[in-house]
């Protein structure tokens, strides 16, 4: 079993439709967690960050995180075309360890 | 555009010889990490080099190496290429961490291709 699991879609949905995308995880010392974004044959760009459990906002994205159930989810509102791309989610565990783990990624589309 | 290049953007090789792909971290990181993106294992964290050092180890096979200069740029040698090496290869970079901080910036990737 992987240590984080995200299901790998593809997801399509309309413009401006509410989008949720998910990671579990095993490991209970991850509290660092991340979204990255990665358009097609591009670098993962960073897109929300989160330590330990909670919300965060930044303009139509929001992240949450669920350390009790190990669950975190990346919400996208009004989507756009432009946010068509592969979203990963990555974890680290301890302050000081920088090794991330990621999910597979989400192939996101969304249709004019 | 993140501040981390890399070159060259895409590499074909035959299998059994050996490359060398490079990295610059963006101005100030001390931190340079590798990962490998395969379609079948998504992104997998290689290695971590802070300041010269080597800090941390993934999934990295014995025929793959790194290092980092004093200048803080970084080299990824892959030898006696096999076919299932053919993937995108990326460099990231980071502060080190204050208050428990971590993120890394992705450069735009290596492309190599083993025939």
């Amino acid at each position: 079993q992987k240590e984080v699991e995200q299901d790998p879609g593809p997801l399509s949905v309309p413009e401006g439709a509410i989008v949720s995308l998910n990671c579990t995880y095993s490991n209970s010392a991850f509290q660092y967690f991340m979204w990255y974004r990665q358009y097609s044959r591009k670098g993962p760009e960073l897109l929300m960050y989160t330590y330990s459990s909670g919300n965060k906002e930044d303009g139509r994205f929001t992240a949450q995180v669920d350390k009790s159930s190990k669950y975190i989810s990346l919400f996208i509102r009004d989507s756009q075309p432009s946010d068509s791309a592969t979203y990963l989610c990555a974890m680290s565990a301890l302050k000081g360890a920088q090794k991330l783990v990621f999910g597979q990624g989400t192939r996101l589309t969304i249709n004019p | 555009d993140s501040g981390v290049t890399q070159t060259p953007k895409h590499l074909i090789t035959a299998t059994g010889q050996r490359v060398t792909l490079r990295c610059s971290p963006r101005s100030g990181d001390l931190s340079v990490y590798w990962y490998q993106q395969s379609l079948d294992q998504g992104l997998q964290f290689l290695i971590q080099y802070y300041n010269g050092e080597e800090r941390a180890k993934g999934n990295i096979l014995e025929r793959f190496s790194a290092q980092q200069f004093p200048d803080l740029h970084s080299e990824l040698n892959l030898s006696s290429l096999e076919l299932g090496d053919s993937a995108l290869y990326f460099c990231a970079s980071s502060v080190e961490p204050r208050g428990g901080e971590e993120t890394q910036y992705f450069g735009p990737g290596t492309r190599l291709l083993v025939l």
